[in-house]
């Protein structure tokens, strides 16, 4: 494991299902991230949370909300996705702009 | 707006070769350069991590060098072998503002190192 640790692994979910995906990280960052990753695209920001709060969104559907209840846990909670949503999901975190970041595995959500 | 391109997109080579893998990026304004490998399906390993006031960095077989003003990175990996065989993605961040935490990548190069 990198520090990072992303649940579930793996994710199949209809288009009417609700569900999380989580994300925590012990290394004593200050910042966390979700990335969507899909086919022969570079990663994308989806949300950055400095110090709990968030500060970007770049305009992600309201499908996907985020929730980070403190500086270890970062949630994305998802409801009524479309297939196009179908992508590897990364969480990462990092220790202000001098520090790399730290990824995790990812999780693999297929919408069906 | 920053924008990421890494050439090639795969390659291949025999084991034991020297390699080079090059990443550009167009606005030079940025605070560091980190290098990442990514295996099928999985996360991202950060391998080596360049401030933007450095010129390379070196990890083992792994050398980075940056350029800045030219916006160019290249990642050279020494002898390489079957296990370097993976995704290696290049990531800038921006010096300042908002953004400033975002990091932008490349596409990637897919490399196959043949035993």
């Amino acid at each position: 494991e990198t520090g990072v640790t992303q649940t579930p692994r793996h994710l199949v979910m209809g288009m009417t299902n609700k569900k999380s995906l989580k994300c925590e990280q012990h290394l004593g960052h200050n910042a966390m991230y979700w990335y969507k990753q899909s086919a022969k695209k570079p990663l994308e920001l989806m949300f950055v949370y400095s110090l709990e709060e968030r500060v970007e969104n770049n305009s992600v559907p309201s499908r996907f909300s985020p929730e980070c209840p403190n500086s270890s846990h970062l949630f994305l909670h998802l409801h009524t996705l479309q297939p196009e949503d179908s992508a590897l999901y990364l969480c990462a975190s990092s220790q202000d702009v001098s520090y790399g970041y730290t990824f995790g595995s990812g999780t693999r959500l297929t919408v069906v | 707006k920053q924008e990421v391109t890494q050439i090639p997109a795969a390659l291949s080579v025999p084991e034991g070769e020297n390699l080079v893998l090059n990443c550009s990026f167009t606005d030079s304004a940025i605070y560091n350069l980190q290098w990442f490998r990514q295996d099928p399906g999985k996360g991202l390993t950060s391998l080596l991590l360049i401030q933007s006031s450095q010129r390379e960095q070196t990890s083992g077989r792994l050398n980075a060098s940056l350029d800045k003003s030219s916006g160019r990175s290249t990642l050279y990996i020494a002898a390489s072998q079957p296990g370097d065989s993976a995704t290696y993605l290049c990531a800038v961040r921006p010096d300042s503002g908002a953004g400033s935490y975002q990091l932008t990548f490349g596409k990637g190069t897919k490399l196959s190192v043949i035993p």
